[in-house]
């Protein structure tokens, strides 16, 4: 099926830095979406973003988040300062339609933040 | 307040049985409800979905069952299989105005052979 690419599998820095996680979703899909999960328990969403925008974002979603998709290529998720809440395994989905449609999750980025 | 819940955390089944998930939600507005089935270091993949127009669909060895005045739905898995054991999601989304898929706290599934 449709693959959802995650780099890196894992990231480790120090608190106060930043840190960009990467998403290669789907190629024709249009919707994208970050969400996190701790410790294998709830998927919780973070934002989902169409057509170069954010549609709509979660309290998770701090002023320290942002994201991005420079001409078509990684969808990314930049963390500014981190902060030691921030370690999780964050997860990058595609959707070819809204959230009535199949997302695509890629295998997740575990971030450890120290 | 969880909008979409979960009510159990684990569930140990006998392999030939059939597991039962539950899942509630808040929000008379969501109209599509998936189950998401997640092994161990991999994302969430989409294992079966229901819409708020339907009480049943089934797909092989998995249906959903779905309550619209109850605000309930349960997922069955007939004849269920060690390679069945996973986390389970049950998911919402269809509320004016949001464009989110909103997760339940997952029910963590062990087939026993």
């Amino acid at each position: 099926g449709p693959k959802v690419l995650q780099i890196p599998s894992h990231q480790i820095i120090d608190m106060g830095q930043m840190v960009t996680l990467n998403c290669d979703p789907v190629s024709n899909h249009l919707y994208f979406y970050w969400y996190k999960q701790i410790l294998g328990q709830q998927m919780e969403f973070l934002v989902n973003f169409y057509n170069g925008k954010v549609m709509e974002k979660s309290k998770l979603f701090k002023d320290q988040f942002s994201v991005e998709r420079p001409d078509g290529s990684y969808f990314t998720l930049k963390i500014q300062p981190t902060a030691l809440e921030d370690s999780a395994v964050y997860f990058c989905a595609s959707s070819l339609g809204g959230a009535r449609n199949t997302l695509y999750f890629g295998a997740g980025t575990r971030l450890s933040v120290l | 307040q969880q909008q979409v819940r979960q009510s159990s955390q684990s569930l140990t089944v006998w392999e030939g049985e059939t597991a039962i998930l539950n899942c509630s939600y808040e929000n008379s507005a969501f109209d599509y409800f998936p189950w998401y089935q997640q092994f161990p270091g991999e994302g969430p993949a989409l294992l079966i979905a229901i819409r708020s127009v339907s009480d049943k669909k089934e797909d092989g060895r998995f249906t959903i069952f779905f309550n619209k005045r109850e605000k309930n739905l349960s997922l069955h898995i007939k004849d269920s299989q060690p390679g069945d054991s996973a986390t389970y999601f049950c998911a919402a989304s269809g509320s004016s105005g949001s464009w989110q898929l909103i997760f339940g706290s997952g029910t963590q599934l062990t087939v026993m052979p």
